[in-house]
């Protein structure tokens, strides 16, 4: 069965300072690979898909499929960052079940 | 545009007793959607697949009987959680699925549902 570790619960950085949110995933196949977030007091949303290749708010996400990792990744957080990150893992595409990490809480101090 | 609703947003309940959550996706019809349940301050795991005119497939160890789903519409899944217990309080979330083709497919979450059963 395939499993998604996000291995910090919460991460502290300052403004300005980079980011690097960790993903790692256990799966056989080829899957695919989605960074989720969730603002305060609000709904899941898609940040990211490994497929689309793009950066969205300045986040950057590849693929390893080496080290089986999905690193997101930011050059200079924001304040506006401070959100909890989830990591998740399907099988043939975004309509399809997702497996969710365990998530990360993001904490941009000024 | 892609808004999905639930209702209610919380709901307190006697052990013992059924409670009905609804999912609506109000601008897009959804032939799949999912339901999630989510502990406090862990993950989201998924419970059921919802698909519309079919039955509901489960995940292994959730009891189809204890969370029955309903997908009648296009718009609308229900999630009934019979003769709940205490065991039963969680965050409950559904999704549902925007078919832009192939992998660009894209879940859209609704808000949750606070679910506490005294």
């Amino acid at each position: 069965a395939q499993r998604v570790t996000q291995p910090e619960k919460l991460l502290s950085v300052f403004k300005g300072a980079p980011v690097e949110l960790k993903c790692n995933y256990s799966y056989s196949g080829s899957p695919e690979l989605f960074w989720y977030v969730q603002y305060s007091r609000q709904r899941l949303q898609l940040l990211l898909r490994h497929i689309s290749r793009e950066s969205i708010k300045g986040f950057t996400a590849d693929l390893n499929k080496g080290e089986t990792s999905f690193h997101l990744k930011k050059p200079f957080a924001q304040e506006e960052d401070s959100a909890m990150y989830y990591c998740a893992l399907s099988i043939g595409g975004g309509g399809n079940k997702l497996t969710f990490g365990t998530g990360t809480q993001l904490k941009v101090e000024l | 545009g892609a808004v999905v609703s639930q209702h209610p947003s919380w709901v307190i309940c006697k052990s013992g007793t059924s409670v009905k959550i609804e999912c609506r996706s109000l601008d897009f019809q959804a032939t799949t959607m999912f339901w999630y349940r989510q502990f406090p301050k862990q993950s989201l795991m998924l419970m059921a697949t919802s698909n519309e005119g079919s039955k509901a497939t489960y995940e292994q160890g959730v009891e189809k009987d204890k969370f029955l789903i309903n997908h009648a519409s296009l718009t609308l899944s229900t999630l009934t959680v019979t003769s709940a217990h205490p065991e039963d309080s969680s965050f409950y979330i559904c999704s549902a699925v925007i078919l832009a083709g192939g992998s660009y497919n894209e879940q859209f979450f609704g808000p949750g549902t606070r679910l506490t059963v005294l």
